[in-house]
């Protein structure tokens, strides 16, 4: 079956470090990833997308790579800041048609001042 | 930049009644609208996708005639839910995808049936 995992539930940094978050998937071959945050009773914000042919984006910030080998996306905040607590949700689609986004389960990020 | 507003952000409704939610994309047409159910500490999961001016398409396990969804036209989509019962207490939240890159989501509605 097909699974996105991110595989840390929550994570703890101070101020100033970089928060590095990890998505995995299996037995997809996806078009594009993307990246989200969600505040909580709040719906998603669009953070950044990857394409499969693309290694890195980068917007301030953020950093998101992709390894369509490893079957892996890393997302990086560099001089994270309390501002940055939040869950952060990887979403894949499947194709390049305006499909519906699969995610998954989120990592909350906690940034300690 | 593209937005989804939806409503209403929070309701109350007693079990057996229905609950009617709106999302509307204010300055794009949206052809498709994602409808997204989300349980506390879990991630989103999709329940329908609605196409404008035809059926909805709904994923496994959801209940079509349970969630009514009707998308009449390019900015409005509505998502019935019918005879809703405890357990159907959630977050609901529609999303729209308006240029190709991220799709904007709606601030989403906590339905609570009591």
């Amino acid at each position: 079956s097909q699974k996105i995992e991110q595989n840390s539930e929550a994570l703890n940094i101070q101020e100033g470090k970089t928060a590095t978050l990890t998505c995995n998937y299996t037995n997809y071959s996806p078009a594009y990833l993307q990246w989200y945050r969600q505040d909580p009773g709040r719906g998603p914000v669009f953070l950044l997308l990857i394409r499969e042919n693309e290694k890195e984006k980068r917007k301030e910030r953020l950093k998101v790579t992709f390894d369509t080998t490893l079957k892996q996306s890393l997302f990086h905040i560099t001089a994270s800041q309390p501002a940055d607590s939040a869950t952060y949700l990887c979403a894949l689609a499947l194709d390049t048609g305006r499909r519906a986004l699969t995610f998954g389960s989120g990592t909350r990020l906690q940034v300690q001042p | 930049g593209a937005v989804v507003s939806q409503h209403p952000s929070w309701v109350i409704c007693k079990s057996g009644t229905s609950v009617k939610i709106e999302c509307r994309s204010l300055d794009f047409q949206a052809t498709t609208m994602f409808w997204y159910r989300q349980f506390p500490k879990q991630s989103l999961m999709l329940m329908a996708t609605s196409n404008e001016g035809s059926k909805a398409t709904y994923e496994q396990g959801v209940e079509k005639d349970k969630f009514l969804i009707n998308h009449a036209s390019l900015t409005l989509s509505t998502l019935t839910v019918t005879s809703a019962h405890p357990e159907d207490s959630s977050f609901y939240i529609c999303s729209a995808n308006a240029r190709g890159d991220g799709y904007t989501f709606g601030s989403g509605t906590r339905l609570t049936v009591v």
